[in-house]
């Protein structure tokens, strides 16, 4: 079946400076990704649509110089979450849609950011 | 946004079986109705898709009446990992916009 790889799983860093998280999909092409969060005991909130080869599509609220979204190719979109703070700390989910078949969209493990 | 209604939590002992009921009144024609499984700190995983009547899979059972606007997950004879979050969702042509979700707690 589908697989969406995230990397990495879970990282701690200091605030200021800026995380990468990619996310791949590996047995599939997706032309478009997607990007959410989730805090503790919430659900996951939609951050932004990722298009590769175009820009990407900001909910609401979601900064887009802060968190910079990057779609170079048909199997890897990477979230940067730059000059990050404490409260950027959360549970990071991408997640992919297999167009052929049943069009289902499949999820990451998440990458779970811890700002000091 | 794509609303969907569920239980906030349920409870049940293992062995049992559970339906989790969603709402959805506004479906649109070309919505399916998904629903997502989600343990502590992964993401979430598919667990059963469904138009309308019944779907069947090796994990679940899916229940949509002919008005769609509601839908049933069955979960049979439930076992203690399958605490977990359940989230039912309107499948159309915009992201998957996620609720709440139903905390199912199984009871040894």
């Amino acid at each position: 079946g589908a697989v969406v790889s995230q990397h990495p799983s879970w990282v701690i860093c200091k605030s200021g400076t800026s995380v990468k998280i990619e996310c791949r999909s590996l047995d599939f092409q997706a032309t478009t990704m997607f990007w959410y969060r989730q805090f503790p005991k919430q659900s996951l909130m939609l951050m932004a649509t990722s298009n590769e080869g175009s820009k990407a599509t900001y909910e609401q609220g979601v900064e887009k110089d802060k968190f910079l979204i990057n779609h170079a190719s048909l199997t890897l979109s990477t979230l940067t979450v730059t000059s990050a703070h404490p409260e950027d700390s959360s549970f990071y989910i991408c997640s992919a849609r297999q167009t052929a078949g049943a069009n289902v969209l499949t999820f990451g493990a998440g990458s779970r950011l811890t700002v000091l | 946004l794509a609303k969907t209604t569920q239980p906030i939590s349920m409870d049940s002992y293992e062995g049992q079986e559970v339906n989790i009921t969603c709402s959805h009144n506004n479906i649109a024609t070309n919505d399916y109705i998904t629903w997502y499984q989600q343990f502590p700190s992964q993401g979430p995983r598919f667990i059963i898709q469904g138009y309308k009547t019944k779907v069947t899979n090796e994990v679940a059972s899916l229940f949509i009446p002919a008005d769609r606007k509601s839908s049933t997950l069955s979960l049979p004879r439930v076992s203690l990992s399958d605490t977990a979050v359940y989230y039912c969702l309107r499948r159309g042509n915009t992201p998957l916009v996620f609720g709440k979700g139903t905390r199912l707690s199984v009871i040894a």
